[in-house]
């Protein structure tokens, strides 16, 4: 059973679209994450939910609606969608917010490529 | 400023022999948590190890171990006997506060290419 999973693994679109990109977890956790993957691989937060509420949304245009229905899931919509955003999306899970001096590793889905043409 | 710099963008190792993977961290923040993470070319970013800013030894596991050197703000990873499914991506990250929050911050990456 895949613990993280997120859908497509690959999205082509054109300009302008909008899109989602799906997350599940199976692993009981309360906290979940998007990240983005650079061309350059570097990794930057964008959105974090604990048990449904937004804790942590860094800087990023109000184009991206990060929307939880529930604690197991956490999907991305995309709107009016720019050849910047062409990146690897990453959804992620963790037990707890990361909060306090715990080893509180995160898992990682497989990765959603984003090609915006 | 609260950073993570990880020196080497590549490296070439030949398989069965040890590799130490550079990671130095800034932060004025005593607790903190060092993770390693590798990310083969499959894509999934897959956990290592980590370490406590209070842990008094360093971390293994298996093969992977974390060379913990506080006064130099380094975390390197050592991997023993490389094997080439080693040959992957590998980040170094740091939980810290950041606006109230603990987050992960994460190093540029080192490529890994494992040679026969």
């Amino acid at each position: 059973d895949t613990a993280v999973s997120q859908t497509p693994k690959y999205l082509v679109t054109q300009m302008g679209n909008d899109k989602s990109i799906k997350c599940e977890q199976n692993l009981g956790h309360d906290t979940m994450y998007w990240y983005k993957q650079d061309s350059k691989k570097f990794l930057k937060i964008m959105f974090s939910y604990n048990n449904k509420e937004l804790i942590i949304n860094e800087t990023v245009p109000n184009r991206f609606s990060p929307k939880s229905p529930d604690k197991a899931h956490l999907n991305l919509h995309i709107n009016s969608l720019e050849l910047g955003d062409s990146a690897v999306y990453f959804c992620a899970s963790s037990q707890e917010p990361l909060t306090g001096p715990y080893n509180e590793k995160l898992f990682f889905g497989s990765g959603t490529q984003l090609s915006v043409l | 400023a609260q950073k993570i710099t990880q020196t080497q963008p590549g490296m070439f190792v030949q398989e069965k022999e040890a590799v130490t993977l550079d990671c130095t961290y800034d932060t004025s923040d005593p607790s903190y948590g060092l993770f390693w993470y590798k990310q083969p070319s499959s894509g999934e970013m897959i956990f290592l190890i980590y370490q406590g800013s209070y842990d008094q030894q360093n971390a293994t596991e298996g093969r992977y171990s974390l060379n913990f050197q506080k006064a130099r703000k380094s975390a390197n990873l050592v991997i023993s006997a490389s094997q080439l499914g080693d040959s992957a991506m590998y980040f170094c990250a740091m939980r810290v506060v950041m606006d109230s929050n603990y987050q992960l911050i994460w190093g540029a990456g080192t490529k890994l290419i494992i040679k026969p």
